[in-house]
């Protein structure tokens, strides 16, 4: 069953360093999107990606952020410095189309400790 | 914000139907249903959806009212492995991003 992949599993980084999350989406997946999850808190959207453009972003994605689609295979989260309240799970997702009757898949997530 | 009310916690006994309500009352008729779960912090494991009939898959049931202002997620048959948070969501047909919007979710314990 094709399914995301999200690498690294645990990142640690200091403040103020630059960290790239890569996720490899399901392979015929149009739409590709980050979440994350502070500890104890809820999922937040972050971004959504789609022909090479950003559709839509939350609060959350400031200038600090980036994503790109390098090549045909991978999705990346950049975040620029990091500071410390952006350790946190993130969650790279995939689906067929933006639409409601589109299901997301969800990777098993990266989890970043910023010291 | 979350357009979903659901309970903060349920239990349900392993072997037993797992039934999870969950009350969206401001839904537009555009808008579909969808119940993701997440165990421990793994990534949301995607469920069911649906707009007006009722579902099924080999993973769960979602029975929708008839005015959709409530739905149920039921799991038929529980198993310890279903312990975890579910989050009822809706979700617009035409949204531009399509983002899913999360709430704080049903934690749902299985016991033996």
């Amino acid at each position: 069953e094709p399914e995301v992949t999200q690498t690294p599993s645990h990142q640690v980084t200091q403040m103020g360093q630059e960290v790239i999350l890569r996720c490899v989406p399901i392979s015929n997946h149009l739409y590709f999107y980050w979440y994350r999850q502070i500890l104890g808190q809820k999922v937040e959207f972050l971004v959504s990606f789609y022909n090479n453009e950003i559709s839509e972003k939350s609060e959350i994605f400031d200038d600090q952020f980036s994503v790109e689609r390098p090549d045909g295979s991978n999705f990346t989260l950049k975040i620029r410095s990091t500071k410390l309240e952006d350790s946190a799970m993130y969650f790279c997702a995939s689906s067929e189309t933006s639409g409601g009757n589109s299901e997301q898949y969800f990777g098993p997530g990266t989890r970043l400790t910023v010291t | 914000d979350a357009k979903t009310t659901q309970p903060p916690s349920m239990d349900c006994a392993e072997g037993r139907a797992a039934n999870l309500p969950c009350n969206h009352s401001t839904i537009s008729g555009n808008e579909y249903v969808y119940w993701y779960r997440q165990i421990h912090s793994q990534g949301p494991q995607y469920i069911i959806h649906g707009l007006k009939n009722n579902e099924t898959n080999e993973m769960a049931s979602l029975i929708i009212t008839e005015d959709r202002k409530s739905s149920t997620l039921i799991l038929p048959h529980a198993t310890l492995r279903d312990t975890a948070v579910y989050y009822c969501i809706v979700r617009v047909a035409n949204n531009q991003g399509g983002k899913l919007i999360f709430g704080q979710g049903t934690e749902l314990s299985v016991k033996p």
